[in-house]
C-alpha cells in the first residue's frame, strides 16, 4: 500500500530557530514529491521535487529529495511567527496526490 | 490569478440530511479532484475526474457519497445521508492534466451535528 509518513507530527520552536521537517515515502510509480503549507484553509504550494540531490530554495525555505532512500526534508531557517502552520508532504503517482499526515509547526515569539 | 472556486465555505447539517458541495476548476483544467481532510490528518483522495470521466473513486464511500462532472467543467459532491464522521474539510483541486500543476480551492468545512 502506498504511504507517506511525516515526522515529527508537531513541533514548537522560538523565532529565529531553524527547523527540519521530514517526509518518507513508499509509493509505486513515483512522479514527484510536493510540499504544501496549510493555514486553516486550503494548502498552498511550496515546492515540487522530481530529481534527487537538487535543492530547491525560496527565501528562508529549502527542500531536497533523496530518491534512493525515499525521503525528503524541508528546512526553514530564521523562523518567524508567520511560519506557524501545518506542513504537508505529498507524493504524486499516476496523477493523484498521496499526502502524509502533516507536521504542525508552532513558532513562538 | 486563476482560482479554483468552491461553495459553500462552511456548512452545518444534521446527521441523516443530504448535503452538496460545488467546485468550479480553473478554466481549461481537464483533471479535477475531490479530497477529504479530517482534522489532524492529511487530505485523502475521494474521487478524480479526467474531463467528465471518473478515473479513480476507489476511496469514495459509494453507499452515501456521489460525485459528478457532467459537462467536464464544474463538479458536485453529494453526501446522503450525512453521518457524524463526515465532519471534515472537503477540498477540490484541479490540474491541466494528470499529475501536473495542482491548484487547490479554499475548501468547504462541513460539520455534521
Amino acid at each position: 500500500e502506498d504511504k507517506v509518513v511525516q515526522s515529527p507530527l508537531s513541533l514548537v520552536v522560538h523565532e529565529g530557530d531553524t527547523v527540519t521537517l521530514n517526509c518518507s515515502y513508499e509509493v509505486t510509480n513515483f512522479r514527484s514529491l510536493l510540499w504544501y503549507k496549510q493555514e486553516k484553509k486550503a494548502p498552498t504550494f511550496l515546492f515540487m521535487l522530481t530529481s534527487s540531490g537538487i535543492e530547491k530554495k525560496s527565501g528562508r525555505l529549502s527542500s531536497i529529495l533523496d530518491k534512493k532512500e525515499l525521503f525528503s526534508i524541508l528546512n526553514i531557517t530564521a523562523t518567524q511567527t508567520g511560519d506557524s502552520a501545518i506542513y504537508l508532504c505529498a507524493v504524486s503517482n499516476t496523477g493523484k496526490l498521496i499526502f502524509g499526515q502533516g507536521t504542525t509547526l508552532q513558532v513562538k515569539p | 490569478e486563476a482560482e479554483v472556486a468552491q461553495s459553500p465555505r462552511y456548512k452545518i447539517t444534521e446527521k441523516s440530511q443530504a448535503v452538496a458541495f460545488w467546485c468550479d476548476p480553473i478554466s481549461g483544467h481537464a483533471t479535477l479532484y475531490w479530497y477529504r481532510q479530517i482534522l489532524g490528518q492529511g487530505p485523502e483522495l475521494l474521487v478524480q475526474f479526467q474531463d467528465e470521466s471518473v478515473v479513480d473513486d476507489s476511496q469514495l464511500p459509494k453507499d452515501r457519497f456521489s460525485a459528478e462532472r457532467l459537462k467536464g467543467v464544474d463538479s458536485t459532491l453529494k453526501i446522503q445521508p450525512a453521518e457524524l464522521g463526515d465532519s471534515a474539510m472537503y477540498l477540490c483541486a484541479s490540474s491541466p492534466d494528470i499529475g501536473v500543476g495542482y491548484t487547490f480551492g479554499s475548501g468547504t468545512r462541513l460539520t455534521v451535528v
